[in-house]
């Protein structure tokens, strides 16, 4: 009964490969997101989607494309793969935070580590 | 724009000590703060936020931070430091003024619990 799962766990590919991250969550939040932390640990957001519709869409190579086919899921798709995507990559999601800022905490999935070689 | 600062990337206290991790923030408008825990090879998870209401807030394995508006921190403290503590905290806003309703982040602080 995981919250929010992300799959695969771990991602070894070669250059210019194409590959997908699945996440899913089950907590009926509207907004979802992703994050990349790089090997500094450093998080900052990438995308993020609100009953299916693309809110934040920051300074992101456009070989990344996120897919949200239902607001319970949102995957993340990237294109001729290079060395510096190399990263752990984050699923979030939270309530709808235009609508109330009580519920506000996004809940994070466990992680993929992207590593390109 | 809203930023975070957290002051040290690494803190290292004995086990039973005071735990201060220090974050800042900047924001045009009081915004609502957050501090995630990430142990190794694992996600964030919450451990405290402060949206409205008491500006001292306590927060699971506890911990505790609090807003102080005319310093514009929210720091956060455990009065005695547990091994099981060792891990990456991040403080994170989100600023209430904007459409931009995601969680930036600090850079993190890297806490060592020594025996």
């Amino acid at each position: 009964d995981t919250a929010v799962s992300q799959t695969p766990k771990y991602l070894v590919t070669q250059m210019g490969n194409d590959k997908s991250i699945k996440c899913e969550q089950n907590l009926g939040h509207d907004t979802m997101y992703w994050y990349k932390q790089d090997s500094k640990k450093f998080l900052k957001i990438m995308f993020s989607y609100n009953n299916k519709e693309l809110i934040i869409n920051e300074t992101v190579p456009n070989r990344f494309s996120p897919k949200s086919p239902d607001k319970a899921h949102l995957n993340l798709h990237i294109n001729s793969l290079e060395l510096g995507d190399s990263a752990v990559y984050f699923c979030a999601s939270s309530q709808d935070l235009s609508r109330t800022g009580r519920n506000t905490e996004a809940f994070f999935g466990q992680g993929t580590r992207l590593t390109v070689v | 724009a809203q930023s975070v600062t957290q002051l040290g990337s690494h803190v290292s206290v004995s086990e039973g000590a005071l735990v201060l991790l220090r974050c800042n923030y900047s924001s045009s408008v009081p915004p609502y703060l957050f501090w995630y825990v990430q142990y190794p090879n694992q996600g964030l998870q919450l451990l405290l936020k402060y949206t409205t209401g008491a500006t001292l807030v306590k927060g699971i394995n506890g911990f505790e931070a609090e807003f102080k508006k005319s310093e514009t921190s929210f720091h956060l403290t455990k009065p005695s430091a547990h091994m099981s503590d060792a891990a990456e905290y991040f403080c994170a806003v989100i600023s209430m003024d904007t459409g931009r309703r995601a969680l930036t982040f600090g850079s993190g602080t890297r806490l060592q619990v020594q025996p």
